[in-house]
């Protein structure tokens, strides 16, 4: 069964470095989405990509975070730098019928 | 835009017993309705959804929801639960694939 990948499962960092994850989604599927949930709340879109354009970025904090998805298939989301507030699960996925299918997570330990 | 609430925030049941994870939404036009669950650091999985058609929606794992329209709700079921349920539940909602908002969870905990 074709699973969303995401890598490194977990990562801490220290304050005001730079951290960097990574995305494949399933095979075929154009749309691509980064979550962030912080513990004990639910998912909030980050940024949407349709094909290798951004459909929506409206909530990514920009003036720290960076999304690429230059080919249209893998992606990768970038923290410079990252703060204490940053430490959550950043969750990828991708999506086709309407179906979101959600990669392992990456949690993020910022300290 | 749309909305999500879930009006638990924890629920305890013992194994075995029926329970039910509420959840109401907020939208000015039709919606798509989901629920998902998430065991401890992993990500999340689709247990049913509703796009149209009948109302009564069968899942996995025995999960069932009720979209009612009138009552904006979509409730999620299970009539004897198991303690391999015990798990974080979200429900969402989407107007289109562009965006899908999310419930803020129902902690299901299931006692032996």
């Amino acid at each position: 069964e074709a699973e969303v990948a995401q890598s490194p499962r977990y990562k801490i960092t220290e304050k005001s470095q730079a951290v960097a994850f990574w995305c494949d989604p399933i095979s075929g599927h154009a749309t691509l989405y980064w979550y962030r949930q912080i513990l004990g709340q639910g998912p909030e879109l980050l940024v949407q990509f349709q094909d290798e354009s951004v459909v929506d970025d409206s909530q990514l904090p920009k003036d720290r975070f960076s999304a690429e998805r230059l080919k249209g298939v893998d992606s990768t989301l970038k923290i410079q730098p990252a703060e204490l507030g940053d430490s959550a699960m950043y969750l990828c996925a991708s999506s086709q019928s309407h179906e979101q299918y959600f990669g392992p997570g990456t949690r993020l330990t910022v300290t | 835009a749309q909305s999500v609430t879930q009006l638990d925030s924890q629920v305890p049941v013992f194994e075995e017993a029926p329970v039910e994870l509420r959840c109401n939404y907020s939208s000015s036009v039709s919606v798509y309705l989901f629920w998902y669950v998430q065991y401890p650091n992993q990500g999340l999985q689709l247990l049913l959804k509703y796009l149209s058609g009948s109302t009564l929606v069968k899942g996995i794992n025995g999960f069932e929801a009720e979209f009612n329209k009138s009552q904006t709700s979509f409730h999620l079921r299970k009539p004897s639960v198991h303690i391999s349920d015990t798990a974080e539940y979200f429900c969402a909602v989407s107007v289109d694939d562009n965006d899908m908002r999310f419930g803020a969870g129902t902690r299901l905990t299931v006692k032996p």
